[in-house]
């Protein structure tokens, strides 16, 4: 498997743009992670989704911020307005189905650059 | 809520020196725990996990213990190479749906 393949690796877009990023989970894995990544915040969950089920996002910043997932090969997140301070690296993850405690698997990133 | 703390950074060493990251957890339940491993421009990548107390999980000399007592997985390499030059993270998952609670990460510089 080629493991969690995020697009694009880097986006720089002026404020005020829509911004659509988007993952494809390993295959067979059920739940998918989206988190952001500052110098100042690290790591932040933002949305995680279960089955395709949106299963807690209280990580989400503010409604400028979506995501879903249609279905079990691939996931969005969108920013609408984007600004600034939405400039980090987005990761996404996915982990393996019906088994308790296993890893979660990361993708390589998007970088996101709002000028 | 479950949360991970682990020692502020950066760490600095040099090449061979012994090499401990601290991480403390809060959880109910029985959670696993996870060291990840990220290298500049790279996503997060598994180290070694733990499932269960007293477990130890080791890879590429790294060793971390579960301890349920103290509620600690400390990070150990008897001998760090410069290439273990990277920001590691320190997580745990639960039982509700596989979701993942990170630390704030521990940037460690080892020089020659």
């Amino acid at each position: 498997d080629a493991g969690v393949i995020q697009s694009p690796r880097h986006e720089v877009t002026e404020m005020g743009q829509e911004v659509t990023l988007r993952c494809k989970p390993i295959s067979g894995h059920n739940s998918l992670f989206w988190y952001r990544q500052t110098m100042m915040r690290g790591l932040e969950l933002l949305i995680y989704f279960n089955n395709n089920v949106p299963i807690d996002d209280s990580g989400m910043p503010e409604d400028r911020f979506s995501a879903k997932m249609p279905n079990a090969s691939f996931s969005t997140l969108k920013i609408q307005p984007s600004e600034p301070r939405d400039s980090a690296v987005y990761f996404c993850a996915s982990s393996f189905p019906g088994l308790m405690n296993t890893e979660a698997f990361f993708g390589q990133g998007t970088r996101l650059t709002v000028v | 809520g479950d949360s991970v703390t682990q020692m502020e950074g950066p760490v600095t060493l040099s090449e061979e020196a012994f090499l401990t990251i601290n991480c403390t957890y809060t959880a109910t339940g029985y959670p696993s725990l996870f060291w990840y491993v990220q290298y500049p421009g790279e996503g997060l990548q598994l180290l070694l996990k733990a499932t269960k107390a007293d477990d130890k999980g080791s890879n590429k000399g790294f060793e971390a213990t579960y301890r349920k007592e103290t509620t600690s997985f400390h990070l150990e390499k008897g001998s760090v190479q410069v290439s273990d030059s990277a920001v590691y993270f320190c997580a745990l998952s639960g039982d509700n749906f596989n979701k993942f609670y990170f630390g704030s990460g521990t940037k460690l510089n080892v020089k020659p």
